[in-house]
């Protein structure tokens, strides 16, 4: 495996199901962020994480809650969502939060909440 | 607060020929990157090019080049002979240099470019 991998790719949960979401980055990083994308609308980063540690959180709701036990895996994990939740979840990874790094993407997780 | 905006939801453009994507921000910084990212459908969204504020030449990659105004916060792609393997959706990025911003990007809502064969 290389680059930034999650998964599922894909994921249809109820509103009362608890579910975890995963991603993995091979390119020895340091920083990791969660972002939510929906149609037609920007990037929303969630969370970031440098060194394992919660350094960003963006207002977002605790029914997300996110873990990053060690600078190579992150987890988002999911619970009592809502509707209006489903999304693409993208992962991604950096050396540092510093300036210039470039963000690595992962494919992201198509999640419908229903 | 900074603010990205891309004007154009979608652009389309013939193969070969040669096309500009739109994005403007909003910002009272003087020490900044920008960044244009690209998502080809069901794929991971990847880096094409970046600019630093504080330098006046436009950056370069290949057949990717950006047309950087600073004055006019104005910071288009052009892409030179468009090929159908750039089809993808197209975001603008910003990112502050002000440490306690914590260098988070802001996200432009995206340019969908259609490549006609």
């Amino acid at each position: 495996e290389t680059g930034v991998t999650q998964t599922p790719r894909h994921l249809v949960m109820g509103m009362t199901n608890k579910k975890s979401l995963k991603c993995e980055q091979h390119l020895g990083h340091n920083a990791m962020y969660w972002y939510k994308q929906s149609a037609k609308k920007p990037l929303e980063l969630m969370f970031v994480y440098n060194f394992k540690e919660q350094t960003e959180n963006n207002s977002v709701p605790s029914r997300f809650s996110p873990e990053c036990p060690n600078s190579s895996h992150l987890f988002l994990h999911l619970h009592t969502l809502q509707p209006e939740d489903s999304a693409l979840y993208l992962c991604a990874s950096s050396q540092n939060t510093g300036l210039s790094n470039e963000q690595f993407f992962g494919p992201g997780t198509r999640l419908t909440v229903l | 607060a900074q603010t990205v905006t891309q004007s154009q939801p979608e652009m389309s453009v013939q193969e070969a020929e040669t096309v500009t994507l739109s994005c403007t921000y909003d910002t009272s910084e003087s020490d900044y990157y920008l960044f244009w990212y690209k998502q080809p459908p069901s794929r991971q969204m990847i880096l094409v090019i970046r600019q630093e504020a504080y330098k006046q030449q436009n950056a370069t990659e290949n057949r990717f080049s950006v047309n950087f105004q600073k004055a006019a916060k104005s910071f288009s792609l052009k892409i030179s002979d468009s090929q159908l393997g750039d089809a993808a959706m197209y975001f603008c990025a910003y990112r502050s240099g002000v440490m306690d911003s914590n260098y988070q990007l802001i996200w432009g809502a995206g340019t969908k470019l259609i490549i006609k064969p």
